[in-house]
């Protein structure tokens, strides 16, 4: 089973909205979690890396007052799309890590932003 | 220079018969690790298969193996037995250097059609 849940899976909004979405690890606690975004037929692109208790650590290019991360929890990440515009239509994808061993990434199902 | 090369952008096999998708890296870091995921049409990245840059043995996780050459810096992944249901999307990842906050590298991915 999906030990990653992101939620919504799809949202469709007008211009100017403002887009939360969510991604929880579901059986394990991660302190990291990731952001990435992903165009048509592209590869997935990180955005930021999220951090429980602190500051999101963004990739260059990315506007941080754009995609706001809060990492209140171990189990809990949310990206909110401030003030969305079409050109932030996109693939969204978040991902978590187990600390415990050697586990690899285990992503949510992302979610598809549609901004009209 | 990308990390992360897939050579081939789209592979087509034959149901039953085995496929080989490249995967070449580069890094400095001794320490590294390669992972591939498969992407479906719905958008869920599943994770497949991973090697670590000090195994000793290539990787197998039932029908997926890797024939990892370090010396060669390659990492591809051999599907056996194709099945209708491996039609999907495939990115080589690389995870470089140690500790829970790493970051995964993606190629460009190749798109994998399996043919009845």
């Amino acid at each position: 089973g999906a030990v990653v849940s992101q939620h919504p899976s799809r949202v469709i909004c007008k211009s100017g909205t403002s887009v939360k979405i969510e991604c929880r690890s579901l059986d394990f606690q991660a302190t990291t979690m990731f952001w990435y975004r992903q165009f048509p037929k592209k590869s997935l692109m990180l955005m930021a890396t999220s951090n429980e208790g602190s500051k999101a650590t963004y990739e260059q290019g990315v506007e941080k007052d754009k995609f706001l991360i809060n990492h209140a929890s171990l189990t809990l990440s949310t990206l909110t799309v401030t003030s969305a515009h079409p050109e932030d239509s996109s693939f969204y994808i978040c991902s978590a890590k187990n600390e415990k061993g050697n586990q690899p990434q285990h992503f949510g199902d992302g979610t598809r932003l549609s901004i009209l | 220079a990308q990390k992360i090369t897939q050579t081939q952008p789209g592979m087509f096999v034959q149901e039953k018969e085995a496929v080989t998708l490249d995967c070449t890296y580069d890094t400095s870091d001794p320490s590294y690790g390669l992972f591939w995921y498969k992407q479906p049409s719905s958008g869920e990245m599943i994770f497949l298969i991973y090697q670590g840059s000090y195994d000793q043995q290539n990787a197998t996780e039932g029908r997926y193996s890797l024939n990892f050459q370090k010396a060669r810096k390659s990492a591809n992944l051999v599907i056996s037995a194709s099945q209708l249901g491996d039609s999907a999307m495939y990115f080589c990842a690389m995870r470089e250097g140690r500790g829970s906050n790493y970051k995964l590298t993606f190629g460009k991915g190749t798109l994998l059609t399996v043919n009845p």
